[in-house]
This record gives C-alpha cells, sequence and structure tokens, in this order.
C-alpha cells in the first residue's frame, strides 16, 4: 500500500495549463478506472475535482480535467487562475488488497 | 445538501483510546459507503477505512488494523472510527467522507475534521 508518486511541486503563470502526475503500479492505477484528484486550500477539507479517471462533478470547473496512460493518472488544469493554488492529490482504488485506497503524495501548485 | 460532521478528537497520551464520530445529514445516509481518511500535520492525505452500506464488509489500511475499528449506526446517520493503542505517529486531522459519483468509488463529501493529538 505505497502512496502514488506525484511532484512536489508544480507552477505556471495566469492564464497557462499545467498538468500533475501520478504514478502507480499495474495493481493500481494501472487497472483502475476509480482515479479520483482532489483539491485541498490551506486548513480546508480536501474537494473531489475529478472522479473515475475524466468525470467531474457538478460545480467543478471545465478547466479541470482528467486522463490516464497505462500506470500513470495525470490532472490537467487550463487557463491557470490565482484560486487553482493549493495541494492536489490523487486517489486510486487498489485490487491488491480489496477495499483499500491509497493516496497520491501531493502537489503544490502555485501560480506565479 | 449533504454534511457530515465530526467530532470526539483531542489530546491522549501514547496508548489510549479515542472514538471518533461523524454525524451525517441529507438523504440517503445508508445507501452509501462511508470512509475515515486522516492527514498529518503538513503532510499528504492517508486512507485508513472503510465501510459498506450495512457495516458486513469493512477495510482498513495496514498501518492501523488491530488498533482502529470503523462501524456505523444507520438509524443514527453516524459512522464511527474507535481508535485504540494510539501511536504518536496516529497525531493526524481524522475526516469522514461519503463515497459519491460514477462508479461511487471517488470521497464526495467531507467534513471539517477533527484533531486527534497523541503525546508520548
Amino acid at each position: 500500500q505505497s502512496a502514488l508518486t506525484q511532484p512536489a511541486s508544480v507552477s505556471g503563470s495566469p492564464g497557462q495549463s499545467i498538468a500533475i502526475s501520478c504514478t502507480g503500479t499495474s495493481s493500481d492505477v494501472g487497472r483502475s478506472n476509480s482515479v479520483s484528484w482532489y483539491q485541498q486550500h490551506p486548513g480546508k477539507a480536501p474537494k473531489l475535482m475529478i472522479y473515475d479517471v475524466t468525470d467531474r462533478p457538478s460545480g467543478v470547473s471545465n478547466r479541470f480535467s482528467g486522463s490516464k496512460s497505462g500506470n500513470t493518472a495525470s490532472l490537467t488544469i487550463s487557463g491557470l487562475q490565482a484560486e487553482d493554488e493549493a495541494d492536489y492529490y490523487c486517489c486510486s482504488y487498489t485490487d491488491s488488497t480489496v477495499g483499500v485506497y491509497v493516496f497520491g503524495t501531493g502537489t503544490k501548485v502555485t501560480v506565479l | 445538501e449533504v454534511q457530515l460532521v465530526e467530532s470526539g478528537g483531542g489530546l491522549v497520551q501514547s496508548g489510549g483510546s479515542l472514538r471518533l464520530s461523524c454525524a451525517a445529514s441529507g438523504l440517503a445516509f445508508s445507501n452509501f459507503w462511508m470512509s475515515w481518511v486522516r492527514q498529518a500535520p503538513g503532510k499528504g492525505l492517508e486512507w485508513v477505512a472503510n465501510i459498506n452500506q450495512d457495516g458486513s464488509q469493512k477495510y482498513h489500511v495496514d498501518s492501523v488494523k488491530g488498533r482502529f475499528t470503523i462501524s456505523r449506526d444507520n438509524a443514527k446517520n453516524s459512522v464511527y472510527l474507535q481508535l485504540d493503542s494510539l501511536r504518536v505517529e496516529d497525531t493526524a486531522v481524522y475526516y469522514c467522507a461519503r463515497y459519491c459519483c460514477g462508479s461511487g468509488t471517488s470521497f464526495g463529501y467531507w467534513g471539517q475534521g477533527t484533531l486527534v493529538s497523541v503525546s508520548s
């Protein structure tokens, strides 16, 4: 049950696009369609941004999109805005042990 | 609107116990899996445990197996986490979360969290 690997930090200027990677194994990200992404501002609870690899909950901006290739999932934020500055975490269901989930290490997004 | 409110956190000595509670409002609590997720100070999120709709299936992360136990009471719209044999490394904010969306395997609703501090 090792954490999924994310870059510690990603930065971009307003209006730019950035991508955050989330690398796992063939037991979790690689064979799961249950990959989700969460945004967390300081002192706040996480917020679901993407579920089932590519889908957005109602109310989440379409500037956020998700994808997956092999053992790596990605979150792309287009048209970067100041309010996007936050920590982002991926999460995957893992088939290695029934019922178990694993989060990513987290990425700090900075808007320059 | 779904609301989750955690309670029961506090300061406890190593080896002690606490019982966390999460009260849910909104429709159909008994239709969903529930989960606990924790976050140590300055660290990332860690999934801790989940429980199915009728409480017959429970799963815990390896690091808490045998020490923590998740349970629920659908009549009270509540989910619980019993924390025994606490260690300093269990110090964290503990969030209650409800699954949602599509395959039902994402944490769509979160509480505000309750802080557990374990001293040596």
